[in-house]
């Protein structure tokens, strides 16, 4: 067990530019996260994916948005002319889905975008 | 919609004193709560999970209880050390696909 991975780890971009995240969860988790997190401030819920199915869109996920979890394992975040507001850090969590209230997410070290 | 309110936003306190973090949440209908440790520039590491059926749960110097009829968790760290310096944010799971919803920290410094 390797832990949830995140990469890159920085990224600096110019407005306007595309960028995209990518994020290996534990490999037996079968749900995964995305989160943004703004300095001073706790993370926010982006999206989540069981398996390969997106099943909630938060809608602070905007049109420019969108995120991808094409086999059930890794998943991408792209961001399409990036405005200096999505600066921030993006963390990726994984979960095993256990029920009734027994779920443990599981960070990556996070993403740090920093818009020009 | 869950606001999830901790207090203080920031602690400083001397090495060895005991110590205690707040939490609290306006949806008394959550799954579970979770504390979390983030260091400067990192992601987080799960502390403790308590069920809501559960009062309290306790990991080597940390214990955490859950009071979910009026909202509120607590974060106990005893004996504190340096080593402990770091943002510890709560988080409750409304069953909503599991989202996590975050307060915004409590900033803890300990000093030698």
């Amino acid at each position: 067990d390797t832990g949830v991975s995140q990469d890159p780890r920085h990224k600096i971009t110019k407005r306007g530019q595309n960028v995209t995240f990518r994020c290996d969860p534990i490999s037996e988790h079968n749900r995964l996260y995305w989160y943004r997190q703004t300095l001073g401030q706790g993370p926010e819920f982006l999206t989540y994916f069981q398996n390969e199915a997106q099943l909630e869109k938060s809608r602070l996920l905007s049109d420019r948005f969108s995120a991808e979890r094409p086999k059930g394992s890794f998943s991408t975040l792209e961001i399409q002319r990036t405005e200096q507001g999505d600066s921030a850090m993006y963390l990726c969590a994984s979960s095993s889905g256990l029920a009734g209230g027994k779920e443990t997410q599981y960070f990556g070290p996070g993403t740090r975008l920093l818009v020009l | 919609k869950q606001e999830v309110t901790q207090i203080p936003a920031a602690l400083s306190v001397p090495e060895g004193e005991n110590l205690v973090l707040n939490c609290s949440f306006t949806d008394s209908a959550i799954y579970n709560l979770q504390w979390f440790r983030q260091d400067p520039g990192k992601g987080l590491t799960s502390l403790l999970l308590i069920q809501s059926s559960q009062r309290e749960q306790t990991s080597g110097r940390l214990n955490a209880s859950l009071d979910k009829s009026s909202g509120r968790s607590t974060l106990y760290i005893a004996a504190s050390q340096p080593g402990d310096s770091a943002t510890y944010l709560c988080a409750v799971d409304t069953g909503t696909a599991s989202k996590l919803t975050f307060g915004t920290g409590t900033r803890l410094q300990v000093t030698l």
